[in-house]
Parts: C-alpha cells; structure tokens; sequence
C-alpha cells in the first residue's frame, strides 16, 4: 500500500520560503498517477496547490502560481514544494497526496497525514 | 474557477437516520466529482470518485449520485464513526477546487 510522508521546518519567517518533501513509499512515483499538494489553515476548508507527474509536467493554482514551484526527484522516490515569499496567510497543514487518473482529471486517492507549517517571525 | 457550493454547512442527525449532503457546481464537471471524509487531526479520505464510484474499502452505506452540475452524498444508518466533515471536489477543470465542507454533528 502506498504511503506517503510530507517533512520539512514547522515555521518559517515572513518572506521567507517554505519548502516541503513528499517521500513515497510502497510504489513508485514513476507509475502512471500525479504527485499534489494540497493544504488546509487551521479551522478552515481545502485548497488545492498544484500537482506534478513523473516527466516534471506541472500544473498550479492561478491564486499561488507566481510563488508555488514543484519539483519531483525519481531517484529518491519524492517530491517536493516550494512557496516563495510567504505571509501569514501561508499558515496551514499541507498535505501531500497521490492522485488516481480518471477518464476526465485526476482525484487524490492516498493521503500524507499532513504537516503544520506556521509563517511567523 | 469552478466555484464548488455544498449545503449545508453543518447537518445534525442521529445515530442510525440518513445525511444528504449537496454540492453544486458553478458550471459543469461531468462526472469528474469526488467526495472526501475528514475527522479532527486527520487527513482527508477519499470515499467517492467518479460522482458515483466507492473508494476502496468504503462501505455500501455511502451513496453519492448527480452529474453535471449538481451532486449529492447520501449516508445511510450513519454510525458513530461517520460523524465528520465532507468536501466535495472538482477535478474536471483547473485548479481543482472543493467546497467549503459540510459537518455531520450527532444531533
């Protein structure tokens, strides 16, 4: 069963980078399915970052798109996000998630358990 | 954007009764909509793919129906343990987007 880990600092300082690992185990990530992140402020609902297959094709959410960068690194079995100049508005769990291809899109079929990061000085 | 719209935002029912959860979309999305369970301190788990389609290991008492634009979860006999929030989402366009939540309470 696949299973993933999210890792990374819990607090970043404003205007600084939050950058964030995603280890996959129990498969691959050189399989047919696409990589996500999505994240959650405290209290609050979903939002979808963006998403990346294995060839390094991306896609990103408009709101996020000039600060948000995905990467994924075969040989580790992992893949990471990178979000530029981050404000408070930053603060949330980010979970990272495989996403199952359907006949139209993608749905996130396995979950990381998700990680707090916070954006404070 | 596809703007996702569920209804209500809490539902209060007992133990054993049927939930109906809604979600509308703001255009359509086929039938490209999942829907997602989520407790307190845990990640999102998904129940229903392909508006219609049980996830792995979800039981039949989790129904979900609709296509287009407007789409429904049905829990039959709700048990102790479905007592939590659900997001619908999109993922027929980008971004992929999800609903606000709608919070099953033990009434």
């Amino acid at each position: 069963q696949v299973q993933l880990q999210e890792s990374g600092p819990g607090l970043v300082k404003p205007s600084g980078t939050l950058s964030l690992t995603c280890a996959v185990s129990g498969g691959s990530i050189s399989t047919t399915n696409w990589w996500s992140w999505v994240r959650q402020p405290p209290g609050k609902g979903l939002e979808w970052i963006g998403e990346i297959y294995q060839s390094g094709s991306t896609n990103y959410n408009p709101s996020l798109k000039s600060r948000v960068t995905i990467s994924v690194d075969k040989s580790k079995n992992q893949f990471s996000l990178n979000l530029i100049s981050v404000t408070a508005a930053d603060t949330a769990i980010y979970y990272c998630a495989r996403d199952a291809i359907a006949v139209a899109g993608s749905y996130s079929d396995y979950w990381g358990q998700g990680t707090l990061v916070a954006v404070s000085s | 954007e596809i703007v996702m719209t569920q209804s209500p935002a809490t539902l209060s029912v007992s133990p054993g009764e049927t939930a109906t959860l809604s979600c509308r979309a703001s255009q359509s999305v086929s039938s490209s909509l999942a829907w997602y369970q989520q407790k307190p301190g845990q990640a999102p788990r998904l129940l229903i793919y392909g508006a219609s389609t049980r996830a792995t290991g979800i039981p039949a008492r989790f129904r979900g129906s609709g296509s287009g634009t407007e789409f429904t979860l049905t829990i039959s006999g709700l048990q102790s343990e479905d007592f939590a929030v659900y997001y619908c989402q999109q993922y027929n366009n980008w971004p992929r987007t999800f609903g606000q939540g709608t919070k099953v309470e033990i009434k």
